[in-house]
């Protein structure tokens, strides 16, 4: 089975742009989940999509949104961006909702707001 | 709020040594994941536990989750240059939905 891809692998981006970023699980996962890396505040949780409707969201702004396809395949979308949002964003697919099953990682996308 | 958090944050090790972790939450947690991420990485999934007192091993490896499934240990016997990362716990609190990661505890192995 191929991976979790994610596109772009590598972002920059300027203060107050808007950015969307993809993911493509595992096929047959019905789950897609969504993570903010930075060396400071390591892994955060941004929300968790199952069967195209949002499942669970973590303590982020609403300028973080997303969506899940029919296809399971996600995006997500951040606008109005800040120089806090530089991160490595992570996506991972499972077979059921987060926690229940293992989730599989995508490389993910080095964002840079400059 | 709910909080999982591991220590020690950094472990320096001579090659041959061992190594644990320690992942502590506030609260209950329904499972625990353990998960690495290499330097440069993406997590990769080590293991799951759900039962009170679980214990697992995987080759060197060997986890625990504790008995009031609030905290749960990662323990590396004999460590290897190839055992270099961030290791993670995860679980969903019980009363809770979001899945939660842990700050992680990044190894480094000296040779």
């Amino acid at each position: 089975k191929a991976g979790v891809t994610q596109t772009p692998r590598y972002l920059i981006k300027t203060r107050g742009q808007q950015v969307t970023l993809s993911c493509s699980p595992i096929s047959g996962h019905r789950s897609v989940s969504w993570y903010q890396q930075t060396p400071g505040q390591g892994l955060q949780f941004l929300f968790e999509y199952f069967s195209e409707t949002q499942r669970n969201k973590g303590n982020f702004p609403g300028r973080f949104s997303g969506r899940q396809f029919s296809n399971s395949r996600s995006e997500m979308n951040v606008s109005t961006l800040e120089l806090g949002d530089s991160a490595l964003y992570l996506c991972a697919s499972s077979p059921q909702l987060a926690g229940q099953y293992e989730q599989y990682f995508g490389p993910g996308t080095r964002l840079t707001v400059t | 709020g709910q909080q999982v958090m591991q220590i020690p944050q950094y472990q320096h090790v001579q090659e041959g040594e061992d190594f644990t972790t320690y992942c502590n939450s506030s609260t209950t947690l329904s499972n625990i994941q353990w998960y690495k991420q290499r330097p440069g990485g993406h997590p990769v999934f080590l293991i799951q536990l759900v039962k009170s007192g679980e214990v697992k091993k995987q080759k060197r490896l060997t986890f625990q989750f504790g008995e009031a499934k609030k905290n749960s240990s990662l323990h590396i016997t004999a460590t290897q240059t190839t055992d270099v990362g961030t290791y993670f716990c995860a679980g969903v609190p019980g009363n809770g939905q979001n899945f939660v990661f842990g700050p992680g505890t990044r190894l480094s192995v000296l040779p």
